[in-house]
């Protein structure tokens, strides 16, 4: 079976800086990767999303996130972070089977301080 | 559209009661699931359904029934709930396709409490 690792359980960050979160996933086959955002008392709403193409993908609100097969990873990034991105970030890959389910990482818990 | 609408909202049910967790999209999606997310442990698949009439076991399904009787509506059911059930639960669909990238969409969510 599949499984997803987010190494990093809570980030903080002050406006303005960096953000890379890191996510790695276990299956070596074909793969289809998203990260996905849950704001404080909302529902989970899809940042970005790869399946084939270019490894560098962009998503909403200035989201991208790189495809490294070779080390298994998909990481997130964003080059300056808003008090606005405050939420959980859950990077997910499709498990092949007939379920198509997706497994889920722990999340990855981001505080930004205005 | 409405996308995926769920509900309740949240619910304390007392332990031994059972509770039906209604679920309904409105995109025509032909697969759908219902996750369970606890603190540190993300999102986990408890039973899914690929099209009307056909249901899955996910990871979690013990506890848990579901029942696909026509392609808008999923719902969850807990027989003799307990408190290890106290979680948030999550519905999502899937439009069916032989290609990716096989995204799927979430309502927003039901807060349950067993007691």
């Amino acid at each position: 079976a599949q499984s997803v690792s987010q190494h990093n359980h809570h980030v903080i960050l002050s406006e303005a800086a960096s953000l890379e979160l890191g996510c790695n996933y276990s299956y070596g086959g074909t793969v289809n990767l998203f990260w996905y955002v849950q704001y404080p008392g909302q529902h989970l709403q899809l940042l970005l999303k790869y399946f084939s193409g270019d490894p560098l993908v962009k998503g909403i609100k200035g989201f991208e996130a790189e495809f490294i097969k070779s080390k298994f990873s998909f990481n997130l990034r964003k080059p300056s972070v808003q008090w606005s991105d405050t939420a959980e970030y859950f990077c997910a890959v499709t498990q092949m089977d007939s379920s198509y389910k997706l497994i889920f990482g722990s999340g990855t818990r981001l505080l930004v301080r205005p | 559209t409405a996308g995926i609408t769920q509900a309740p909202t949240s619910q304390i049910l007392a332990a031994g009661r059972s509770m039906t967790l209604r679920c309904t999209q409105d995109m025509r999606h032909n697969a759908m699931y219902w996750y369970r997310q606890d603190l540190g442990l993300g999102l986990r698949l408890i039973h899914y359904s690929n099209t009307a009439g056909t249901t899955g076991k996910g990871e979690v399904p013990d506890g848990y029934s579901v029942s696909r009787a026509n392609t808008d509506d999923f719902p969850l059911t807990l027989a003799s709930a307990v408190p290890s059930q106290t979680s948030v639960y999550f519905c999502a669909s899937r439009p069916w396709g032989d290609s990716g990238p096989y995204e799927q969409y979430f309502g927003p969510g039901t807060r349950l409490t067993v007691t």
